[in-house]
Protein backbone atom coordinates (compact mmCIF):
# COMPACT_ATOMS: atom_id res chain seq x y z
CA UNK A 1 0.00 0.00 0.00
CA UNK A 2 1.34 3.45 -0.73
CA UNK A 3 1.48 5.69 1.78
CA UNK A 4 2.75 9.05 2.09
CA UNK A 5 3.40 10.57 6.42
CA UNK A 6 4.72 13.88 6.89
CA UNK A 7 5.88 14.74 10.29
CA UNK A 8 8.07 18.26 11.96
CA UNK A 9 4.46 20.41 12.23
CA UNK A 10 4.16 22.47 14.58
CA UNK A 11 4.07 26.01 16.41
CA UNK A 12 6.86 28.35 15.74
CA UNK A 13 7.23 32.51 15.94
CA UNK A 14 7.73 34.72 12.87
CA UNK A 15 11.19 34.87 11.32
CA UNK A 16 11.55 30.94 12.81
CA UNK A 17 12.29 28.03 11.11
CA UNK A 18 10.90 24.48 11.10
CA UNK A 19 11.58 21.12 8.93
CA UNK A 20 9.17 19.03 7.73
CA UNK A 21 9.88 15.48 6.75
CA UNK A 22 7.82 12.98 4.40
CA UNK A 23 8.24 9.36 4.86
CA UNK A 24 7.43 7.20 2.09
CA UNK A 25 6.56 3.62 1.92
CA UNK A 26 5.09 1.08 -0.81
CA UNK A 27 6.62 1.97 -3.90
CA UNK A 28 9.73 2.62 -5.50
CA UNK A 29 10.77 6.08 -4.10
CA UNK A 30 13.45 6.69 -6.51
CA UNK A 31 11.01 6.72 -9.52
CA UNK A 32 8.64 9.41 -8.69
CA UNK A 33 9.24 13.51 -8.36
CA UNK A 34 7.66 14.34 -4.93
CA UNK A 35 5.93 18.12 -4.33
CA UNK A 36 5.03 19.95 -1.42
CA UNK A 37 1.65 21.63 -1.16
CA UNK A 38 -0.06 23.34 1.16
CA UNK A 39 -3.47 25.05 1.88
CA UNK A 40 -4.23 27.99 4.26
CA UNK A 41 -6.99 27.40 6.23
CA UNK A 42 -10.03 27.98 4.41
CA UNK A 43 -7.88 28.76 1.10
CA UNK A 44 -7.37 27.25 -1.94
CA UNK A 45 -4.21 24.63 -2.62
CA UNK A 46 -0.53 25.67 -3.77
CA UNK A 47 2.18 24.51 -4.67
CA UNK A 48 4.99 24.56 -2.84
CA UNK A 49 7.80 22.91 -4.32
CA UNK A 50 8.93 19.75 -6.19
CA UNK A 51 11.88 17.64 -6.34
CA UNK A 52 13.14 15.13 -9.49
CA UNK A 53 13.88 11.65 -9.03
CA UNK A 54 17.41 12.16 -7.97
CA UNK A 55 17.27 15.45 -5.60
CA UNK A 56 18.65 17.23 -8.83
CA UNK A 57 15.53 19.06 -9.97
CA UNK A 58 13.90 21.51 -8.13
CA UNK A 59 11.13 23.64 -8.47
CA UNK A 60 9.78 26.49 -5.83
CA UNK A 61 6.75 29.07 -6.24
CA UNK A 62 7.39 32.01 -6.32
CA UNK A 63 6.40 32.65 -2.46
CA UNK A 64 8.88 30.18 -1.29
CA UNK A 65 12.21 31.15 -3.26
CA UNK A 66 15.21 32.03 -1.20
CA UNK A 67 13.37 30.53 2.26
CA UNK A 68 12.43 27.08 1.39
CA UNK A 69 14.36 24.82 0.33
CA UNK A 70 13.37 20.96 -0.52
CA UNK A 71 15.91 17.60 -0.67
CA UNK A 72 15.55 14.03 -0.74
CA UNK A 73 17.22 11.11 0.66
CA UNK A 74 16.38 8.21 -1.54
CA UNK A 75 17.99 5.17 0.71
CA UNK A 76 15.30 6.63 3.50
CA UNK A 77 12.63 7.02 1.08
CA UNK A 78 12.41 9.97 2.62
CA UNK A 79 11.87 13.94 1.20
CA UNK A 80 12.37 16.88 3.59
CA UNK A 81 11.26 20.73 3.45
CA UNK A 82 13.69 23.28 5.22
CA UNK A 83 11.68 26.27 5.82
CA UNK A 84 13.30 29.33 7.13
CA UNK A 85 12.37 33.27 7.24
CA UNK A 86 8.59 31.97 8.30
CA UNK A 87 5.91 34.30 7.87
CA UNK A 88 2.53 34.84 9.98
CA UNK A 89 0.73 33.80 6.46
CA UNK A 90 3.12 30.43 6.22
CA UNK A 91 0.26 29.15 8.51
CA UNK A 92 -1.21 26.44 6.40
CA UNK A 93 -1.53 22.52 6.40
CA UNK A 94 1.54 21.04 4.36
CA UNK A 95 0.56 18.00 1.78
CA UNK A 96 3.39 15.77 0.52
CA UNK A 97 2.35 14.33 -2.67
CA UNK A 98 3.65 11.75 -5.15
CA UNK A 99 3.76 13.00 -8.66
CA UNK A 100 2.04 9.94 -10.74
CA UNK A 101 3.65 11.54 -13.77
CA UNK A 102 6.08 14.35 -13.72
CA UNK A 103 6.69 17.43 -16.33
CA UNK A 104 4.32 19.18 -13.97
CA UNK A 105 1.06 18.44 -15.17
CA UNK A 106 -0.28 18.59 -12.01
CA UNK A 107 -1.38 14.68 -11.12
CA UNK A 108 -0.50 13.56 -7.74
CA UNK A 109 -2.06 10.36 -7.24
CA UNK A 110 -1.29 10.04 -3.56
CA UNK A 111 -1.24 12.58 -1.12
CA UNK A 112 0.03 12.50 2.51
CA UNK A 113 -2.51 12.94 5.48
CA UNK A 114 -1.38 16.94 5.84
CA UNK A 115 0.48 18.45 8.78
CA UNK A 116 -0.06 21.54 10.34
CA UNK A 117 2.01 24.56 10.68
CA UNK A 118 1.38 27.92 12.66
CA UNK A 119 3.34 30.74 12.30
CA UNK A 120 2.27 32.89 15.19
CA UNK A 121 4.06 35.05 18.03
CA UNK B 1 -0.33 33.66 -11.88
CA UNK B 2 -3.62 34.49 -10.04
CA UNK B 3 -5.62 31.34 -8.53
CA UNK B 4 -8.27 30.26 -11.09
CA UNK B 5 -11.84 31.18 -10.70
CA UNK B 6 -14.62 28.73 -9.68
CA UNK B 7 -17.49 29.39 -8.09
CA UNK B 8 -17.51 29.24 -4.13
CA UNK B 9 -20.59 26.67 -4.03
CA UNK B 10 -22.89 24.54 -5.91
CA UNK B 11 -25.61 21.99 -5.07
CA UNK B 12 -27.49 19.53 -6.42
CA UNK B 13 -29.80 16.87 -5.29
CA UNK B 14 -29.13 13.35 -5.65
CA UNK B 15 -29.73 11.90 -8.81
CA UNK B 16 -29.15 15.53 -10.64
CA UNK B 17 -25.92 16.82 -13.19
CA UNK B 18 -23.90 19.37 -11.27
CA UNK B 19 -21.23 20.76 -13.37
CA UNK B 20 -18.31 22.96 -11.62
CA UNK B 21 -16.34 25.63 -14.25
CA UNK B 22 -13.01 26.23 -13.88
CA UNK B 23 -11.73 30.11 -15.32
CA UNK B 24 -8.05 30.76 -16.28
CA UNK B 25 -6.64 32.21 -19.12
CA UNK B 26 -4.73 31.71 -22.41
CA UNK B 27 -1.76 31.36 -20.47
CA UNK B 28 -3.04 28.13 -18.26
CA UNK B 29 -5.71 26.71 -19.01
CA UNK B 30 -6.60 27.73 -22.16
CA UNK B 31 -3.33 27.38 -23.15
CA UNK B 32 -2.57 23.87 -22.32
CA UNK B 33 -3.98 20.19 -21.92
CA UNK B 34 -2.69 20.35 -18.36
CA UNK B 35 -5.92 20.67 -16.34
CA UNK B 36 -6.61 18.39 -13.15
CA UNK B 37 -9.40 18.21 -10.52
CA UNK B 38 -9.68 17.01 -7.16
CA UNK B 39 -12.19 16.30 -4.95
CA UNK B 40 -11.52 16.87 -0.36
CA UNK B 41 -13.48 15.56 2.27
CA UNK B 42 -13.21 18.04 5.14
CA UNK B 43 -9.93 17.01 7.10
CA UNK B 44 -8.83 14.84 4.66
CA UNK B 45 -6.41 15.08 1.59
CA UNK B 46 -6.92 16.04 -1.52
CA UNK B 47 -8.23 12.94 -3.81
CA UNK B 48 -7.42 13.22 -7.86
CA UNK B 49 -10.57 12.77 -9.74
CA UNK B 50 -9.32 13.78 -13.40
CA UNK B 51 -6.24 14.56 -14.90
CA UNK B 52 -5.03 15.77 -17.89
CA UNK B 53 -8.75 17.61 -18.73
CA UNK B 54 -10.59 14.60 -19.34
CA UNK B 55 -8.78 11.60 -17.92
CA UNK B 56 -10.41 9.82 -14.83
CA UNK B 57 -7.94 7.50 -12.80
CA UNK B 58 -8.92 4.26 -11.98
CA UNK B 59 -11.14 3.84 -9.44
CA UNK B 60 -12.97 6.91 -10.08
CA UNK B 61 -16.65 6.53 -10.99
CA UNK B 62 -17.46 7.25 -14.92
CA UNK B 63 -20.06 10.05 -13.56
CA UNK B 64 -17.11 11.86 -12.96
CA UNK B 65 -16.37 13.56 -16.73
CA UNK B 66 -15.02 17.08 -17.26
CA UNK B 67 -13.98 19.26 -20.65
CA UNK B 68 -12.19 22.53 -21.55
CA UNK B 69 -13.58 25.12 -23.97
CA UNK B 70 -11.09 28.05 -24.06
CA UNK B 71 -10.14 29.45 -20.97
CA UNK B 72 -12.60 27.46 -18.89
CA UNK B 73 -12.61 24.06 -17.46
CA UNK B 74 -15.58 22.53 -16.33
CA UNK B 75 -16.06 19.15 -13.98
CA UNK B 76 -19.37 17.77 -14.40
CA UNK B 77 -20.85 15.16 -11.51
CA UNK B 78 -24.03 12.97 -13.17
CA UNK B 79 -25.98 10.84 -11.09
CA UNK B 80 -25.20 12.57 -7.67
CA UNK B 81 -25.04 11.21 -4.90
CA UNK B 82 -24.59 11.58 -0.96
CA UNK B 83 -20.50 10.74 -1.04
CA UNK B 84 -19.76 13.21 -3.38
CA UNK B 85 -20.51 16.31 -1.15
CA UNK B 86 -17.03 17.55 -0.80
CA UNK B 87 -14.70 20.80 -2.09
CA UNK B 88 -13.29 20.03 -5.85
CA UNK B 89 -10.54 22.05 -6.75
CA UNK B 90 -8.96 22.49 -10.14
CA UNK B 91 -5.56 22.62 -10.82
CA UNK B 92 -3.65 23.97 -14.47
CA UNK B 93 0.21 23.88 -15.60
CA UNK B 94 0.48 27.74 -16.64
CA UNK B 95 4.32 27.46 -18.07
CA UNK B 96 7.60 27.46 -16.64
CA UNK B 97 7.13 24.24 -14.22
CA UNK B 98 4.18 26.68 -12.99
CA UNK B 99 0.86 24.84 -11.62
CA UNK B 100 -2.16 27.12 -10.21
CA UNK B 101 -5.18 25.79 -8.32
CA UNK B 102 -8.30 27.51 -8.08
CA UNK B 103 -9.92 28.65 -4.80
CA UNK B 104 -12.39 25.66 -4.34
CA UNK B 105 -16.02 25.09 -4.83
CA UNK B 106 -18.12 23.43 -2.26
CA UNK B 107 -20.69 20.68 -3.36
CA UNK B 108 -23.99 20.73 -1.13
CA UNK B 109 -25.42 17.30 -2.04
CA UNK B 110 -29.63 18.71 -0.95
Amino acid sequence: EVQLVESGGGLVKPGGSLRLSCTASGFIFNTYSITWLRQVPGRGLECVSTIGLSGQSVYYGDSFKGRFTISRDNVRKSLFLQMTSLRVEDTAVYFCARDAVGASRGVWDYWGQGILVTVSS
Amino acid sequence: QSALTQPRSVSGSPGQTVTISCTGTSNDVGGHNFVSWYQQQPGKAPKLVIYDVNQRPSGVPSRFSASKSGNTASLTISGLQAEDEAEYSCCSFAGRSTLIFGGGTKLTVL
